[in-house]
Order: structure tokens, then sequence, then C-alpha cells
């Protein structure tokens, strides 16, 4: 089945401590994407990758880091920067970005339910 | 800036009636996408149903319609026969189709529906 998977389903973090959130892709998607939900609101882009090796800041990207050294794969670190990583994380991915591409829609994983200790 | 308003926090629906949620947008771009998600409590976003800006007809998707006004910057979702399962938040988004942020979505705040046997 081709999809996205987002691991783990919840993860618990210690202050001062960096934890790593995984996303798979097997839908050959180009472009991937990472939002965060907070509680009663829509999703915030934190950051999002066009093509391998290259990945470019969203809306609320201080205190994330991310790398794509594959084109399946776009984890999402919270950094013990990030004061308040209590939230809902998203991954989603798309063939690209392109206008040319008339739906270009974006399909979700699961989702990271990442709570503070 | 663009925007994405979701006026309705909350709407009931008694089963197999319709139901319409709203969203408005606000962009000067002339080229957009319009999407309406699904979320269950479970988490997962599920893609409902999209309109571009230069679609001349109303997207439809089985039971879902977008009625799309463009003078008045709306897409309002139309969910005929309500279903039990229908029961989710519902989101709206935008889609930019220029700049270096193209293909990136914003979304509104969400409706959260709830369908009554």
């Amino acid at each position: 089945d081709g999809g996205i998977t987002q691991s783990p389903k919840y993860l618990f973090r210690k202050e001062g401590q960096n934890v790593t959130l995984s996303c798979e892709q097997n839908l050959n998607h180009d472009a991937m994407y990472w939002y965060r939900q907070d509680p009663g609101q829509g999703l915030r882009l934190i950051y999002y990758s066009q093509i391998v090796n290259d990945f470019q800041k969203g809306d609320i990207a201080e205190g994330y880091s991310v790398s794509r050294e594959k084109k399946e794969s776009f984890p999402l670190t919270v950094t013990s920067a990030q004061k308040n990583p209590t939230a809902f994380y998203l991954c989603a991915s798309s063939i690209g970005t392109g206008t040319q591409i008339a739906k270009n829609i974006q399909y979700f994983g699961a989702g990271t339910r990442l709570s503070v200790l | 800036a663009q925007k994405i308003t979701q006026t309705q926090p909350g709407m009931f629906v008694q089963e197999k009636e319709a139901v319409t949620l709203d969203c408005t947008y606000d962009t000067s771009d002339p080229s957009y996408g319009l999407f309406w998600y699904k979320q269950p409590s479970s988490g997962e976003m599920i893609f409902l149903i999209y309109q571009g800006s230069y679609d001349q007809q109303n997207a439809t998707e089985g039971r879902y319609s977008l009625n799309f006004q463009k003078a008045r910057k709306s897409a309002n979702l139309v969910i005929s026969a309500s279903q039990l399962g229908d029961s989710a938040m519902y989101f709206c988004a935008m889609r930019y189709n220029y700049g270096g942020s193209q293909g990136n979505l914003i979304f509104g705040k969400g409706t959260k529906l709830s369908v009554k046997p």
C-alpha cells in the first residue's frame, strides 16, 4: 500500500532533550512538508522540501531542524530550543510544487503527538 | 497576505440532511487552489475536494461539493446526505501558486461537525 508513515505515534520529551520524528513515503513524491497543529487550531507549516538535499523554512521553523537525504524520508528534529513543543505533528507529501500540476494534492500521514515530561 | 477564515467553530446536522461549512479566503493573486480536508478524531488529514481559481464549474466528489463564489472569495463545502461517519473537524486550505512558497498550503482554524442520529 502506498502512503505516508509517521513514527512514533506518541513521543515524550524531557527538558533539554532533542527528539526526532520520522516521516517516510513510498508515493514517489518530490515534495514533503512538516506541519504543527495546536488544539483548536489549523495547521502551521514548519519546514518543506521540494527536492532531495534541499529544504526551506516555513512560518514557524524556530526550534526545529530537518534533513532530506533521501527522496522517501524527511525527518523532523524538535530541538531543546523549541520551548513549547507540545503539539500534534503532521507530515505530508505531494507530487511536486509546480503550478503545472493542476491539483498537486498534499497527502498526510497519521501524525505524531509530542508531549513534554 | 493570504488568509483563510472559517467562522463556524462547531456545527450540528441531523443524519441524512445536507450541511454547508463556510470558508472565505483573501488573496491578491489571480491563480490559487482551494482544498477541503477532513480530520477525524484519529488525527489523519483526509483530502476531500479541490477547486482551482480558474475552474469554470464547481467541484464535486461524491457527496461533497464545493460552492465556489469567486467574487465573494468564498469556497463553502456542502455535504449531502450526512452520515454518522462524517463527524469530524473540517479544514479549508488555500495553496499559493506564485513565488518561492508556491505549492504550500495555508489552513483555516477548522469547523467541528457533529452528525446526530
